[in-house]
């Protein structure tokens, strides 16, 4: 089992609209989390960490659930911009461990 | 100020031949680490370098790969005798510190190697 799985996607919707996507982790003891994003072709960048009573950044809206073992995302008003791959991440010690990715595209 | 660097940016190489990779950290970044990452795929954790101690090297796939960091500074990784399945994109990230929870990890732009 991967330690970090995600829906693969793609999340394909319309320039305004909400997009929301989870992952789950398989290591209990993880300590704490993030999601990057990576453009396509470039290297990974972090977009906000996730803490467990939920945070926002922006459009951008993360929870953590540690009972059911999973991160979410959900971006509100989609940009053209927004249109990426996003990468949960999850931290035990020192140790990233990445989920393949989400794919988002916004169309116009 | 400037942010991880990386070189070469592409790399083709034949299979059998060797090749060397090169990350320069983000300066004051004592922990580095390096990523491979095949197409498609996720990040694939290889090797982490802190400060002075012994590097956790448990990531490496086969004795074929080894990597050397100079004190906080350059690391390169090198691949001896490449194989086809090694064609990945290979990234560097740095931290400032390692084992806190929240530490930021930065990338480079990463090597992308291709083993014809």
């Amino acid at each position: 089992r991967k330690e970090v799985e995600q829906d693969p996607g793609p999340f394909n919707v319309p320039e305004g609209a909400t997009v929301a996507f989870n992952c789950t982790y398989s290591n209990s003891a993880s300590q704490s989390f993030f999601w990057y994003r990576q453009d396509c072709r470039k290297e990974p960048k972090l977009l906000m960490s996730v803490y467990s009573s939920g945070n926002e950044d922006g459009r951008f809206t993360a929870q953590l659930n540690r009972a059911s073992q999973y991160i979410s995302l959900l971006i509100r008003d989609s940009k053209l911009s927004d249109s990426a791959t996003y990468l949960c991440v999850v931290n035990h010690d020192y140790k990233l461990s990445f989920g393949a990715g989400t794919t988002v595209t916004v169309r116009a | 100020g400037a942010g991880v660097s990386q070189s070469p940016s592409n790399k083709v190489t034949e299979k059998g031949k060797d090749v060397e990779l090169r990350c320069d950290p983000i300066s004051g970044h004592t922990a580095l680490y390096w990523y491979r990452q095949r197409l498609g795929q996720g990040l694939e954790f290889l090797i982490y370098f802190q400060g002075n101690s012994a590097p956790d090297k448990s990531g490496l796939p086969s004795d074929r790969f080894s990597a050397e960091r100079t004190g906080e500074s350059v690391s390169t990784l090198t691949i001896q005798r490449t194989q086809q399945e090694d064609s990945a994109v290979y990234l560097c990230a740095s931290s400032l510190t390692s084992g806190a929870n929240t530490d930021t990890q930065y990338f480079g732009p990463g090597t992308r190697l291709t083993v014809l």
